[in-house]
């Protein structure tokens, strides 16, 4: 199994333009979760899904944020415009999530962004 | 979420065991026990859950007071691939809203060879 995988594993970019972080998740797995990890927040989620669907997006921290999931396979993280303060290592997580059965969530490497 | 308090962080040496303490005053009766931890350069990873009795796995051990309100992440030898930041997390269990995990500071582990 290749486990969660992201990409890309760094992006540099400058402020103002269009960041698109893209994740695969572990197939079968029917929840997906965005994390941002910086030195001064630790980890904290963003939003999650469930079968495709949005369930919590309360961590997202403005309307530049936004995150789709298409279909089971796939997951996208936009920030437009791009801020220096959104420089951090996002995380994408997924995990078979049913009733009564608590299963544990897989992280990917994670994608490091630099806003110059 | 019921909050938990963990050392900021604790040194082991190679090959001896290592307990890392969390404390959960404020757990209800659902609150499941888990830990992560997150290795250097990498996403955090599943170690170990429990609910009300002691769990082995292969990679640790988790001891859960009676009163569940502290529990004790054991590993048993570490060793320099342990060095981790250790997270110990609440979670709602038997409802799919519990699917959250709200993590804390955690407690750097050093491993000395």
């Amino acid at each position: 199994d290749a486990g969660v995988i992201q990409s890309p594993r760094h992006e540099v970019t400058e402020m103002g333009q269009e960041v698109t972080l893209r994740c695969k998740p572990i197939s079968g797995h029917n929840s997906l979760f965005w994390y941002r990890q910086t030195m001064m927040r630790g980890l904290e989620l963003l939003i999650y899904f469930n079968n495709n669907v949005p369930i919590d997006d309360s961590g997202m921290p403005e309307d530049r944020f936004s995150a789709k999931m298409p279909n089971a396979s796939f997951s996208t993280l936009k920030i437009q415009p791009s801020e220096p303060r959104d420089s951090a290592v996002y995380f994408c997580a997924s995990s078979f999530n049913q009733v009564a059965v608590l299963n544990e969530q897989f992280f990917g490497p994670g994608t490091r962004l630099t806003v110059l | 979420d019921a909050k938990t308090t963990q050392p900021n962080s604790m040194e082991s040496n190679e090959e001896e065991p290592v307990h890392l303490p969390c404390n959960h005053s404020t757990i209800s009766g659902t609150d499941y026990i888990h830990w992560y931890r997150q290795l250097p350069s990498q996403g955090p990873e599943y170690v170990i859950h429990g609910l009300t009795s002691n769990v082995n796995n292969r990679m640790a051990s988790l001891a859960i007071a009676e009163d569940r309100k502290s529990s004790t992440l054991i590993l048993h030898r570490a060793t320099l691939r342990d060095a981790a930041v250790y997270y110990c997390i609440l979670r709602v269990g038997v409802r799919t809203s519990g699917s959250r995990l709200t993590f804390g500071e955690g407690t750097q582990l050093t491993v000395n060879p």
